[in-house]
C-alpha cells in the first residue's frame, strides 16, 4: 500500500502526559501536512513542511505541540504535557506540489482522559 | 480571515433524489478548490478539484461541481444519489499557501 499511513490509529492518554505520533507520507511526495479534527468540525490545519522545513504553524499550535521531520520524510507530531481539550483526530496528508491534491492518512484518534 | 462556510450540515435524501451542496469561501485572491468525502469508516478523500479553466468540473461517482467566482461559491451536485453516497463531504480552499482550510462539513443521509 502506499497511501499515507499513520501510526498508531488510536492512543488513550492522561492529562498531562506526553504523546508522540507518527506519519509515513507518501514516498515521492515532498509536502506534508498536520490537520486535527474535532467531532461535527472540518479538519483545521495545524502545520507543514516541505522537505524537512516547517513552512507554517497555524495559532492553533500552541508551545505543547511541535512537529518534525528530519530527513523529508516520515514526520512526528509531540504533544507535551496533554490537556483534555487535545482529544481529537490527528490527521496526515501530503501532496507531491503546494496547492495539489492532498491524500491524506487514516488518522491517529487521541482521547485524553 | 479566509473561511469556507457550508450552508447544510445534515441532509437526508431518498435514493434517486438529486443533491446539491452549498459551499461559499472568504478570499478575495486566487483559489484552488476541493470537494472531499469520507464515508463511513474511511479516510478522507478527494471527490473533485478545480484549479482552473472550465468552472463546471466533473469528479468521481457521478458528482460535479461549479465554481461561481462572482458568488464565491463551488456548490456539489449529483442528479441522483445512491444509498452508497452516504457520507460526509467537505469543501475546502487552499488560497496558494498550501495549507486547507475547510468547511465544517455535510453529513448526507441517504434512504434506500
Amino acid at each position: 500500500d502506499t497511501g499515507v499511513s499513520q501510526d498508531p490509529r488510536h492512543k488513550i492518554t492522561k492529562r498531562g502526559q506526553n504523546v508522540t505520533f507518527r506519519c509515513d507520507p507518501i514516498s515521492e511526495h515532498n509536502r506534508l501536512y498536520w490537520y486535527r479534527q474535532t467531532l461535527g468540525q472540518g479538519p483545521e490545519f495545524l502545520t507543514y513542511f516541505q522537505n524537512e522545513a516547517q513552512l507554517e504553524k497555524s495559532r492553533l499550535l500552541s508551545d505543547r505541540f511541535s512537529a518534525e521531520r528530519p530527513k523529508g520524510s516520515f514526520s512526528t507530531l509531540e504533544i507535551q504535557r496533554t490537556e483534555q481539550g487535545d482529544s481529537a483526530m490527528y490527521l496526515c496528508a501530503s501532496s507531491s506540489s503546494m496547492g495539489d491534491e492532498q491524500y491524506f492518512g487514516p488518522g491517529t484518534r487521541l482521547t485524553v482522559t | 480571515a479566509q473561511s469556507v462556510s457550508q450552508h447544510n450540515h445534515h441532509v437526508i435524501l431518498s435514493e434517486a433524489a438529486s443533491l446539491e451542496l452549498g459551499c461559499n469561501y472568504s478570499y478575495g485572491g486566487t483559489v484552488n478548490l476541493f470537494w472531499y468525502v469520507q464515508y463511513p469508516g474511511q479516510h478522507l478523500q478527494l471527490l473533485l478539484k478545480y484549479f482552473s479553466g472550465d468552472p463546471l468540473v466533473k469528479g468521481i461517482k457521478g458528482f460535479e461541481a461549479e465554481f461561481i467566482k462572482s458568488k464565491f461559491s463551488f456548490n456539489l451536485r449529483k442528479p441522483s444519489v445512491q444509498w452508497s453516497d452516504t457520507a460526509e463531504y467537505f469543501c475546502a480552499v487552499t488560497p496558494n499557501t498550501g495549507k486547507l482550510i475547510f468547511g465544517q462539513g455535510t453529513t448526507l443521509q441517504v434512504k434506500p
